[in-house]
């Protein structure tokens, strides 16, 4: 059974368009995050919720906007995308305690290509 | 904010040989450091972690040390394999009591060969 699974894997989209992925855990954890891997590997933190609360924004355009409906998904919705949106994105999930970090666990990643 | 400095990008051993890996931070508040393997095609997994009131930690064939004065941390891996092929990343914990986060180094990529 699959911890954090993301949809879709593979997105193919042209500029300009409007598109989502959708993140879920079934691990019972607090606190959710979207990352975002470039052709470099770098991983870069995009978002953090914590029980539906917005916590961490890492001066993302606005173009992107999350939406966590519960405390077990948090979704990405991208807005007229740019061809530098195209990345590997990573939805992850934590159970941390006040102010302690813990182990992140990742979903598999959604690839998107804008073309 | 939080700075993590990865060296080196690329590493190639031969199979049996030892492995280093090793980062820096910038905040003197992280007190968290985990490492994880990213396989091709794959999200990055957990391999070993330490906190910052701990020096040292082994788990098996991986170890991981930390220095809190120099704001650096290693990590060891012994009698590598082949399937430890990988891009291994170390990160560094940011965030307060409404929530925390990992700022990742750049990662390095390992070649294993047999």
């Amino acid at each position: 059974d699959t911890a954090v699974s993301q949809t879709p894997k593979y997105l193919v989209t042209q500029m300009g368009n409007d598109k989502s992925i959708k993140c879920e855990q079934n691990l019972g954890h607090d606190t959710m995050y979207w990352y975002k891997q470039d052709s470099k590997k770098f991983l870069k933190i995009m978002f953090s919720y914590n029980n539906k609360e917005l916590i961490i924004n890492e001066t993302v355009p606005n173009r992107f906007s999350p939406k966590s409906p519960d405390k077990a998904h948090l979704n990405l919705h991208i807005n007229s995308l740019e061809l530098g949106d195209s990345a590997v994105y990573f939805c992850a999930s934590s159970q941390v305690g006040r102010g302690v970090a813990g182990e992140l666990f990742f979903g598999e990643g959604s690839r998107l290509t804008v073309l | 904010g939080e700075n993590v400095e990865q060296h080196p990008s690329t590493l190639s051993v031969q199979e049996g040989d030892s492995a280093v890996i090793k980062c820096t931070y910038s905040d003197s508040a992280s007190n968290y450091f985990p490492w994880y393997k990213q396989e091709l095609g794959k999200g990055p997994q957990l391999i070993i972690d330490i906190r910052s009131n701990v020096g040292e930690k082994k788990d098996q064939r991986i170890a991981v040390t930390l220095n809190k004065t120099a704001k650096h941390f290693s990590l060891h891996i012994t009698e590598t394999q082949p399937e430890d092929s990988a891009v291994y990343f170390c990160a560094a914990s940011i965030g307060n009591q409404a929530g925390t986060a990992l700022i990742f180094g750049k990662g390095t990529t390992l070649s294993v060969s047999s």
